[in-house]
């Protein structure tokens, strides 16, 4: 069974402050993508990461894929109240059509 | 992208009883998913939805609790059978390709 162990769980912080979501598994992944969760809406896709080592931004966010493509992180600069919300990693499984498998999530709470 | 619309937002069901999902796409697609998402928890993947074949259920998932209909490219129910407080969930209707996923606004359960 392909596990995505997402952490820490629940993060709660002031404005202003920067923080780090980990992702981690035992196995490869062919992408990994990074959801965002406000309550009573869907999770809404942030970004996707393809090839090992890779490095993508998003304004304030930056997003890593490890080198053999296992492990992925989101670092938050200069955290805004805008930026609460359950945050989802979610790993592509190789050859199942599309099946992703998610993280845990990590509830952040940003307080002004 | 893809414009995921799904029925009812929310309900409140006895105990007992069943309901059925709607999610309707602005496009067609090959594959659809349907997740559960139990309190404060992530994303579980209940079955993948195909256009003309059965759905495939993943591991803890059988058709007599959770039926699917998908009769079109752009459409498909999940029925929630049977219902006891321990289904009282989101339910997330989602579409993608390559790993990538798009959701729809989720359907929130409440069994009493």
């Amino acid at each position: 069974t392909q596990l995505l162990e997402q952490s820490p769980q629940f993060l709660s912080i002031q404005e202003g402050e920067n923080l780090t979501v980990y992702c981690n598994s035992s196995s490869v992944f062919s992408s990994l993508q990074w959801y965002r969760q406000e309550p009573g809406e869907g999770p809404v896709l942030l970004v996707t990461v393809v090839t090992g080592g890779e490095v993508k931004k998003l304004k304030r966010l930056t997003f890593q894929f490890g080198d053999a493509r296992k492990d992925s992180s989101l670092h938050i600069t200069a955290a805004q109240p805008g930026d609460t919300g359950l945050y989802l990693c979610a790993g592509a499984v190789y050859n199942q059509g599309g099946k992703l498998i998610f993280g845990q999530g990590t509830e952040l709470s940003v307080k002004p | 992208s893809a414009v995921i619309s799904q029925k009812p937002s929310r309900d409140i069901c006895q105990r007992g009883t069943s309901l059925t999902i709607q999610c309707q796409v602005d496009s067609q697609v090959t594959m659809m998913f349907w997740y559960r998402q139990q309190p404060g928890q992530s994303l579980t993947l209940i079955a993948t939805a195909n256009q003309g074949s059965e759905a495939t259920y993943e591991s803890g998932f059988v058709i007599d609790k959770f039926p699917i209909s998908r009769p079109n490219l752009t459409f498909s129910t999940l029925t929630v059978s049977n219902l006891s407080p321990e289904d009282s969930s989101i339910y997330l209707c989602s579409v993608g390709g390559a790993g990538e996923l798009f959701f729809g606004e989720g359907s929130r359960l409440t069994v009493l």
